[in-house]
């Protein structure tokens, strides 16, 4: 199993520009989130997913959409990149979203925008 | 709301120096507790967790007990070794998770 893969691993894009990073799993999980990481903050939820066709905001979730066509993809989107959005993203799943349940995490994608 | 508070790094200590990194927690019900590890460039794995007043979680030879009296989960490992470099993060989970700053260890040989 890969688990939870994401892609790509690496992006530098200028301001305005738009991009659409891509979360896989492969445990069939119905539960899926996205964070961004910054130094001194921990992670914070941008938006997560209930299952296929289902998604809901997070904490930060200004300046991103999402969308999970399929209940292994889970996509986030930036329409117009900025600055404050430079960070490392990282895709998690879960079997579900009881409280005992751990998330499972992809390796990140370290985002620079300029 | 929820929040997790751990205590700023960074840490370096010596191999088999004893380790340990506090962490407290704002709860409004029961909520179930981890620690993630997260090696260098990779994404944040389960070291261990706890779902109930006075468990101990324990895995690789740390371990950390759900204090619900004093709102505690701190990690301790008796002995530490190089390997154990890496960023730390203590979590909450009730309605979403909820993670600390992160704890970056370093041990030297």
């Amino acid at each position: 199993n890969a688990g939870v893969t994401q892609t790509p691993k690496f992006r530098v894009l200028k301001t305005g520009q738009s991009m659409t990073l891509l979360c896989a799993q492969d445990m069939n999980h119905e539960y899926m989130y996205w964070y961004r990481q910054d130094p001194g903050m921990g992670l914070r939820l941008i938006h997560y997913s209930v299952g296929e066709g289902t998604t809901a905001k997070g904490e930060v979730p200004d300046g991103y959409n999402v969308s999970r066509l399929k209940k292994q993809n889970f996509l986030l989107g930036l329409e117009s990149a900025a600055p404050s959005q430079t960070s490392v993203y990282f895709c998690a799943s879960s079997y579900s979203r009881s409280v005992s349940y751990e998330q499972y995490f992809g390796p990140g994608t370290r985002l620079t925008v300029t | 709301g929820n929040s997790v508070t751990q205590m700023e790094g960074p840490v370096t200590l010596s191999e088999e120096a004893f380790l340990t990194i506090n962490c407290t927690y704002t709860a409004t019900g029961y909520p179930s507790l981890f620690w993630y590890v997260q090696y260098p460039g990779e994404g944040l794995q389960l070291l261990l967790k706890a779902t109930k007043a006075d468990d101990k979680g324990s895995n690789k030879g740390f371990e950390a007990t759900y204090r619900k009296e004093t709102t505690s989960f701190h990690l301790e490992k008796g002995s530490v070794q190089v390997s154990d470099s890496a960023v730390y993060f203590c979590a909450l989970s009730e309605y979403d998770m909820r993670f600390g700053a992160g704890t970056r260890l370093t041990v030297k040989p």
